[in-house]
């Protein structure tokens, strides 16, 4: 079994829709929870940390529970620009040292 | 600041041949990781560094080899290229702890 899952999609929208995703994660130890985001060709970039007691940037609310070991991304009133891939990423300490783990995304097109 | 840094940004090698990726942060960052993605099995640790003069293997070390004389570059090496190492490389580096990371623009690497 995988650290880190999520369901690859993809979730194809229209404009203004509210899209959520989740992701698991094996590792009850794991310390820090991230989504990055991923266009196309590119690099992996921060979107959101995420927060026990869940946080909100703009349209955007991630949300964690531990007890179930999920995380969870809202993105409300979706736009064509946030047509890319959702990286969930945990971060667990092995040995001393701490080793971020990515599931392997979740493909999200808005369409017109 | 031009945060992390890889080069080359593209290579094609033929099997058997050996190559060097160079990854280098300005940013006082104690952590690099060098990462492999390929379609479908999202962004794989192959090996990082916890400090100048440490590395440690990650999930898919076979057949790759790094180093960090410097604490602002992280080296990997390919000693003897295999088609199966086609992937698209990416480097990153973070502070201690479970904090975000920060990536490079990537390496596309073609081994034919």
């Amino acid at each position: 079994r995988k650290e880190v899952e999520q369901d690859p999609g993809p979730f194809n929208v229209p404009e203004g829709a509210t899209v959520a995703f989740n992701c698991t994660y094996s590792n009850s130890a794991s310390q820090s929870f991230f989504w990055y985001r991923q266009d196309c060709r590119k690099e992996p970039k921060l979107l959101m940390s995420v927060y026990s007691s869940g946080n909100e940037d703009g349209r955007f609310t991630a949300q964690l529970n531990r007890a179930s070991q999920y995380i969870s991304l809202l993105i409300r009133d979706s736009k064509l620009s946030d047509s890319a891939t959702y990286l969930c990423v945990v971060t667990t300490s092995s040995g001393g040292s701490y080793i971020p783990t990515f599931g392997r995304g979740t493909s999200l097109i808005v369409h017109p | 600041n031009a945060g992390v840094t890889q080069t080359p940004k593209f290579r094609v090698l033929k099997t058997g041949q050996s190559m060097t990726l160079l990854c280098a942060q300005d940013m006082n960052h104690e952590y690099m990781y060098w990462y492999r993605q390929d379609p479908g099995m999202g962004l794989r640790l192959i090996h990082y560094s916890v400090g100048e003069g440490t590395t440690a293997k990650g999930e898919v070390p076979d057949g790759y080899n790094v180093s960090r004389l410097k604490k602002q570059n992280f080296l990997l090496g390919l000693e003897s290229a295999a088609p199966s190492q086609t992937s698209v490389y990416f480097c990153a580096s973070s502070y201690f702890g479970p904090v975000e990371a920060f990536f490079g623009q990537g390496t596309r690497l073609t081994v034919v």
